[in-house]
């Protein structure tokens, strides 16, 4: 069963970075899938932030791109995010999440599944 | 960006009663078109994945039915314990969105 669980501050001052990481349990990155970061801030919708491919490639949400980065760490089994220059804003349940498959030109990507529990990140000095 | 709006945006349904919530998408996805349900203070669970298809160990009162711009959530039957907000993403192209969301209430 493979399960997600993110980790990280929970309280990041205005214009640093956040950093979280989300550990894999049950199944190996290496071996293939998409790994995504989707937010949450609070009482509102979800929003992706990007996915990193298990061979390195990233795509990320034009909206965020310039503040982003994920990487993998296939030898710890985890995937992180980097978002710089944070605001209140950027408050939010960060989650991760297995999009398990691969892209094909008539589906599209994979579903998010399995999710992380989510952390909650809060921008404030 | 393929904008997913979602309707309504609120119900309020009693138990035994069906539900129906409705995907719009702002151009053809095909049938690159997931949901999910969210309840409080939990992550969101997978319920339908490419529109249509099944997913083990969901309750079988769960289905999704559509393609290219509409699609629908359907809840046959209700129950107390699927009160929660349902989200529907899209995955057809970068960036993946997500609709609003419906929260559904149990009278």
């Amino acid at each position: 069963q493979v399960q997600l669980q993110e980790s990280g501050p929970g309280l990041v001052k205005p214009s640093e970075t956040l950093s979280l990481t989300c550990a894999v349990s049950g199944y190996s990155i290496s071996s293939g899938y998409y790994w995504g970061w989707i937010r949450q801030p609070p009482g509102k919708g979800l929003e992706w932030i990007g996915s990193i491919y298990h061979s390195g490639s990233t795509y990320y949400n034009p909206s965020l791109k310039s503040r982003v980065t994920i990487s993998v760490d296939t030898s710890k089994n985890q995937f992180s995010l980097k978002l710089s220059s944070v605001t209140a804003a950027d408050t939010a349940v960060y989650y991760c999440a297995r999009q398990g498959g691969y892209y094909d030109i008539l589906t599209g990507y994979p579903p998010f599944d399995p999710w992380g529990q989510g952390t909650l990140v809060t921008v404030s000095s | 960006e393929i904008v997913l709006t979602q309707s309504p945006d609120f119900q309020s349904v009693t138990p035994k009663e069906k539900v129906t919530i409705t995907c719009r998408a702002s151009q053809s996805i095909g049938s690159s078109l997931h949901w999910y349900q969210q309840k409080p203070d939990q992550s969101p669970k997978l319920l339908i994945k490419y529109a249509s298809q099944s997913i083990s160990g969901v309750p079988s009162r769960f289905s999704g039915s559509g393609s290219g711009t509409d699609f629908t959530l359907t809840i046959n039957s209700l129950e107390a314990e699927d009160a929660a907000t349902y989200y529907c993403h899209q995955s057809s192209s970068l960036p993946q969105t997500f609709g609003q969301g419906t929260k559904v209430e149990i009278k």
